[in-house]
């Protein structure tokens, strides 16, 4: 049973317009979540977090919003750079636990 | 090093024999984290070090993994009598502190592949 869900594996943007990268949870435990962004034969790297406390937070062209009642949260990217394309997991924890609960990702290309 | 350094980079092996991985995890970090990725799957939680100490193993797959931190710094992965579903990318991950508000850094992997 996957409790995190992203259900694009992939999505296409045209450099220089918004890309917007879906993630849904089940457990309504978490409250916690994290953006991860992983480049081919490389680790992923921490992009963005938000903590259930707050509805959105920003961090240069990088947003991610949270809606809770909808146990939905997206990242949006503006302007779209062709050194985005990149897969994006997206990720969730009860605060405080160790152990992070992985979507599938979604892999990213941005068109210059 | 300045990152998480795992090694080998990839592995080839075959059906029944045992494999170790590294991980060297940034100096200082006191958490380290294995997780690992399978084909068109999302990254998976096996075990989780605080110092040397494994407090939570609960998402080794079965008793043929195994894992041990020493001097609490490099840790090692052990498959035993591997299997075809063990084939996947094994990532580990270091953190300064114990707690998943602290962002994690991760190592680029080792692939495993098992014939």
């Amino acid at each position: 049973d996957q409790q995190v869900k992203q259900n694009s594996p992939s999505l296409s943007v045209q450099e220089g317009r918004i890309s917007i990268l879906n993630c849904d949870y089940t457990n309504s435990m978490f409250d916690y979540f994290l953006w991860y962004k992983k480049y081919p034969a490389e680790g992923p790297t921490f992009l963005i977090s938000i903590s259930s406390i707050k509805d959105k937070n920003e961090d240069g062209r990088f947003t991610v919003f949270l809606n809770k009642s909808a146990k939905h949260l997206s990242l949006h990217i503006v302007p779209s750079q062709p050194g985005d394309s990149a897969v994006y997991f997206c990720a969730a924890s009860v605060d405080g636990s160790y152990q992070l609960t992985f979507g599938k990702g979604t892999k990213l290309s941005v068109i210059p | 090093g300045a990152g998480v350094s795992q090694s080998p980079s990839n592995k080839v092996t075959e059906k029944g024999k045992d494999v170790e991985l590294r991980c060297d995890p940034i100096s200082g970090h006191t958490a380290l984290y294995w997780y690992r990725q399978s084909l068109g799957q999302g990254l998976e939680f096996l075990i989780y070090f605080q110092g040397n100490s494994a407090p939570d193993k609960s998402g080794l797959p079965s008793d043929r993994f195994s894992a041990e931190r020493t001097g609490g710094s490099v840790s090692t992965l052990t498959i035993q009598r591997t299997q075809q579903e063990d084939s996947a990318v094994y990532l580990c991950a270091s953190s300064t502190y114990r707690g998943s508000n602290e962002k994690l850094f991760f190592g680029s992997g080792t692939q495993l592949s098992v014939l």
